[in-house]
């Protein structure tokens, strides 16, 4: 089954205690993007990648690092998380630049206390 | 920038009903994509509906349709024939072929309930 895999699905932990969290695409999609979604806002995007070894910040990228070492895996990485980070947080994948539809993952609430 | 404004928290409808949610977006593109996803408590992001700007002919995907005016920078979401599955928050998106990044722009969501 073509999807996007996003671990944990929960996750809470305390301010400064660094964290990943993983995203995973069996599509061979070369576009990868991460967004945190909150209360009012929406969904924004923290970062993207177009290929590998190929990122660049979003929107909101304070605080958070990516990578992209291998085409199927976007972590998403928390150095020193604050609770301001605490949010629920999307990987998603899209086939190309000029490809139409994105893969959402089932997303990750992240609580910092 | 773009931005996508939902000017509705809330709406409730009674099943089997027909519910209209707003969209409005502000670009100064002239080609564009517009998105609804739905959002069940799941989480799970689901698309709805797409529409591409240049297209005239509103999209429209069973019980789903838009009524999109681009003159008016409107975009909003019909659904007719309301079932109790379809509670869930709704985002419209936008998505413009011109920024490198690609990037879904959203809106602050509308909460559908629907009543039985």
């Amino acid at each position: 089954e073509a999807q996007v895999t996003q671990n944990p699905r929960y996750l809470i932990t305390v301010t400064g205690k660094k964290l990943t969290v993983t995203c995973s695409q069996n599509m061979n999609h070369e576009y990868m993007s991460w967004y945190r979604q909150d209360p009012g806002l929406g969904l924004r995007q923290i970062y993207y990648s177009m290929n590998v070894e190929v990122t660049d910040k979003g929107d909101v990228p304070e605080g958070y690092k990516v990578s992209r070492k291998e085409k199927r895996n976007f972590p998403l990485i928390l150095e020193s998380p604050s609770p301001n980070q605490t949010s629920l947080y999307f990987c998603a994948s899209r086939r190309d630049r000029l490809g139409y539809g994105y893969t959402f993952g089932s997303g990750t609430r992240l609580t910092v206390v | 920038a773009q931005t996508v404004t939902q000017s509705q928290p809330e709406m409730s409808v009674q099943e089997a009903e027909t519910v209209t949610l707003s969209c409005t977006y502000d670009t100064s593109e002239s080609d564009y994509y517009l998105f609804w996803y739905k959002q069940p408590p799941s989480r799970q992001m689901i698309l709805v509906i797409r529409q591409e700007a240049y297209k005239q002919q509103n999209a429209t995907e069973n019980r789903f349709s838009v009524n999109f005016q681009k003159a008016a920078k409107s975009f909003s979401l019909k659904i007719s024939d309301s079932q109790l599955g379809d509670a869930a928050m709704y985002f419209c998106a936008y998505r413009s072929p011109l920024e490198y990044g690609n990037k879904l722009v959203f809106g602050a969501g509308t909460i559908l309930r629907v009543k039985s």
